[in-house]
């Protein structure tokens, strides 16, 4: 039981360049969740999903797309890079119908923007 | 604008003594309140949350206190101990878009001095 995986752990993008970050979930969880934390900033919601086939916007979407492949799998996609999309990107999930309120984060994705 | 606030960067306390975290809300349509302690180059993981119709809940040295009026919560660590020392977040839910969403605060960083 891996929990939250997030692919890759660190990445190096020059400015224009597009990417992808994977994340998985193995708890069977509906809602999963794309955060970036930046010094003194806190954990920013990006985007979130109630379920597969369902995307809404969070508090910080502009730059990014997501795509939820399937219940397991949801994906964050930079088209066109940017020095401020530098920041470390976090993947959750949570079941918002078992009772309990909690999400499971990934281990976190670093990126760098130049 | 910042809907929840920890306005207390970091926090050093002695160990064994306690130690007092707070942050302030302004939604008053948030269902549960949750704290995250994250470790340097890790996800945040759940510490304990409280429900938005109760004022106190208590795991073991952790205890998260709710004043609903004031729009404020705390989380109060005893005895602290030095692997304690980590950011914490505090967090809150509202119900949306068939799920719960999450606004995280800021962070405190907590350091326990041996």
């Amino acid at each position: 039981n891996a929990g939250v995986t997030q692919t890759p752990k660190f990445q190096v993008l020059k400015t224009g360049q597009s990417m992808t970050l994977q994340c998985a979930q193995d708890m069977n969880h509906n809602s999963m969740y794309w955060y970036r934390q930046d010094p003194g900033m806190g954990l920013r919601l990006i985007y979130y999903s109630a379920s597969e086939g369902t995307t809404d916007k969070g508090e910080v979407p502009n730059g990014y797309n997501v795509s939820r492949l399937n219940k397991r799998e949801f994906s964050l996609r930079l088209e066109s890079a940017a020095p401020s999309q530098t920041s470390v990107y976090f993947c959750a999930s949570s079941e918002a119908w078992a009772g309990t309120y909690e999400q499971y984060f990934g281990p976190g994705t670093r990126l760098t923007v130049t | 604008d910042q809907q929840v606030k920890q306005n207390s960067p970091s926090l050093s306390v002695q160990e064994g003594r306690i130690s007092i975290l707070n942050c302030d809300y302004t939604n008053s349509m948030f269902d549960y309140f949750l704290w995250y302690k994250k470790y340097p180059a890790e996800g945040p993981t759940f510490l304990i949350s409280i429900s938005s119709i109760k004022d106190k809940n208590e795991d073991g040295r952790f205890t998260v206190f709710l004043n609903k009026s004031a729009k404020h919560l705390s989380l109060h660590i005893v005895p602290s101990q030095p692997g304690d020392s980590a950011v914490y977040f505090c967090a809150a839910s509202e119900w949306t878009s068939g799920t719960y969403k999450y606004i995280f605060g800021t962070g405190t960083r907590l350091k326990v001095l041996a």
